[in-house]
């Protein structure tokens, strides 16, 4: 099972908005809606902030959504804050009972 | 509030075996999928494997099948990852996960496991 694919690197500025990619292929992303974010301060266990495509967890702030078109899913961080400066990471059931779920290969984004 | 405790990773040969658990509180433990997760430091997570709430199922990532074996125990609310035959690229921080329909909404802090000679 190949890992989701993540651009490396996002970055903007305090109040701008950022989105993060992340696409697979039809029997993952594409296929089901199963698609959750996970923001990943420096030394902490990741927290899930974004669940089944585009809901958002109690608590997470709503500057975070979930999008999918096709077989790419879209991570948007609006009104971006010093604080949201972390590592993201997408993950998606891989389509088959047994096989499991599937990662993206995480992306750091930067407030300048 | 729920808290998921590892326990057990250290340093260990190549070749060698490690048992990994985890203690889980704060909400009814028997009644959830579980899950371990890795990550090598500065790179992303790795599924590994999963088992179901009653312990009657287990899947696993291609990477570990066959050399790793994931349990519970709903009495004592413990989850444990049995890893044996370890190559230097299982070396990683190893999370476990309790999910919620298909999402991972509580993360242990993890356990270190470290292969080398």
């Amino acid at each position: 099972q190949s890992a989701l694919t993540q651009p490396r690197s996002v970055s903007g500025s305090p109040g701008q908005s950022v989105t993060i990619s992340c696409t697979g292929t039809s029997s993952d992303v594409g296929g089901r809606n199963f698609v959750s974010w996970y923001q990943q301060h420096p030394g902490e266990a990741p927290k899930l902030i974004i669940c089944d495509v585009t809901e958002r967890p109690s608590g997470v702030p709503d500057r975070f959504s979930g999008s999918r078109s096709g077989n790419t899913a879209f991570l948007t961080i609006s009104g971006l804050q010093p604080e949201d400066e972390a590592d993201y990471h997408c993950c998606s059931h891989a389509g088959t009972y047994t096989s499991g779920y599937v990662f993206g290969s995480g992306t750091t984004v930067t407030v300048l | 509030e729920v808290q998921l405790v590892e326990s057990g990773g250290g340093l260990v040969q190549p070749g060698g075996s490690l048992r990994l658990s985890c203690a889980a509180s704060g909400f009814t433990f028997r009644n959830y999928w579980m899950h371990w997760v890795r990550q090598v430091p500065g790179k992303g997570l790795v599924w590994l494997s999963g088992i179901k709430s009653d312990g009657s199922d287990t899947i696993y990532a291609d990477s570990v099948k066959g050399r790793f074996t994931m349990s519970r125990d709903n009495t004592g609310n413990t989850l444990y990852l049995q890893m044996d035959n370890l190559r230097a690229d299982d070396s990683a921080l190893y999370y476990c996960i309790k999910e919620l329909s298909q999402d991972f909404d509580y993360w242990g802090q993890g356990t270190l496991v470290t292969v080398s000679s």
